[in-house]
C-alpha cells in the first residue's frame, strides 16, 4: 500500500499565486522528498527534508515536515507556468533502502 | 551523453511474448530502480538493487525478472507480457537510495 498520499489530487492556480501541497504517510520515516514530473517525462528530484528538520527552502520553494501528524507540505511561491507539472512526495522509512512515493498532485499554472 | 537513459522508449508488444526493457547509467551509482507509473496508482517499485548482483522485490515484483551483471546496467525483463503490464516504466539510480535520479521512461504497451 501506498505510504504518502497527496493532497489535492489536483491543483489549478494563477501565475503569480501560491501552491500548496500536501502529503500524509503511515509511518515512521528517515526522510522526505518531493520530485516533479513534466508531462512525459521522468521524475526530478526537488527537495528533501530529514526527519529532524522541521522546515527546509530552496529557491522559491519551502518544504515543511510535522513528524507528530505524519505530513508534510510543499509551498512554490510566485508560480510560473513553468511549474505546471505533477508532484510526488516520497518517503524513505526506516529500515528500508527505498523510497515509496504517493500518487501525486497534478499541478496547472494558468497564465 | 552522460546520466541514465533507458531503451527503447515506446514498445508494443502481444501477451505472451518476452520483453526486455533496457537501463543504462554512467554515473556509477550503486542502486538501481525499476518503476511503473500507472493512473490511480502513482509509481510503484518493481525491483531494485544495491550493486552488482545484489537484486530485492518492491512492491509489485510478480511478472518480472530483473539481473545487474554490471553496475551501470539493469535490465527488466517481462517473461510473458500480460495486458496488465501496460504501463510506462521508469528507471532510476542513486547512489544511496535516497535522491534518485530517473530515467525519461519507456512507454509499454502489451496487446
Amino acid at each position: 500500500s501506498q505510504q504518502g498520499e497527496e493532497d489535492p489530487q489536483a491543483l489549478s492556480i494563477q501565475e503569480g499565486e501560491n501552491a500548496t501541497m500536501n502529503c500524509s504517510y503511515k509511518t515512521s520515516i528517515n526522510n522526505l522528498q518531493w520530485y516533479r514530473q513534466n508531462s512525459g517525462r521522468g521524475l526530478v528530484h526537488l527537495i528533501l527534508i530529514r526527519s529532524n528538520e522541521r522546515e527546509k527552502h530552496s529557491g522559491r520553494l519551502r518544504v515543511t515536515l510535522d513528524t507528530s501528524k505524519k505530513s508534510s507540505s510543499l509551498l512554490i511561491t510566485a508560480s510560473r507556468a513553468a511549474d505546471t507539472a505533477s508532484y510526488f512526495c516520497a518517503t524513505d522509512f526506516q529500515g528500508a533502502q527505498k523510497l515509496v512515493f504517493g500518487q501525486g498532485t497534478r499541478l496547472t499554472i494558468n497564465p | 551523453d552522460a546520466g541514465i537513459t533507458q531503451s527503447p522508449r515506446y514498445k508494443i508488444t502481444e501477451t505472451g511474448r518476452q520483453v526486455t526493457l533496457m537501463c543504462h547509467q554512467t554515473w556509477s551509482h550503486s542502486y538501481m530502480f525499476w518503476y511503473r507509473q500507472d493512473l490511480g496508482h502513482g509509481l510503484r517499485l518493481i525491483y531494485y538493487s544495491a550493486a552488482a548482483d545484489i537484486t530485492d522485490k518492491g512492491e509489485v515484483p510478480d511478472g518480472y525478472v530483473v539481473s545487474r551483471s554490471k553496475t551501470e546496467n539493469f535490465p527488466l525483463t517481462l517473461e510473458s507480457a500480460t495486458r496488465s503490464q501496460t504501463s510506462v516504466y521508469f528507471c532510476a539510480s542513486s547512489t544511496n537510495a535516497r535522491e534518485q535520479f530517473f530515467g525519461p521512461g519507456t512507454r509499454l504497451t502489451v496487446l
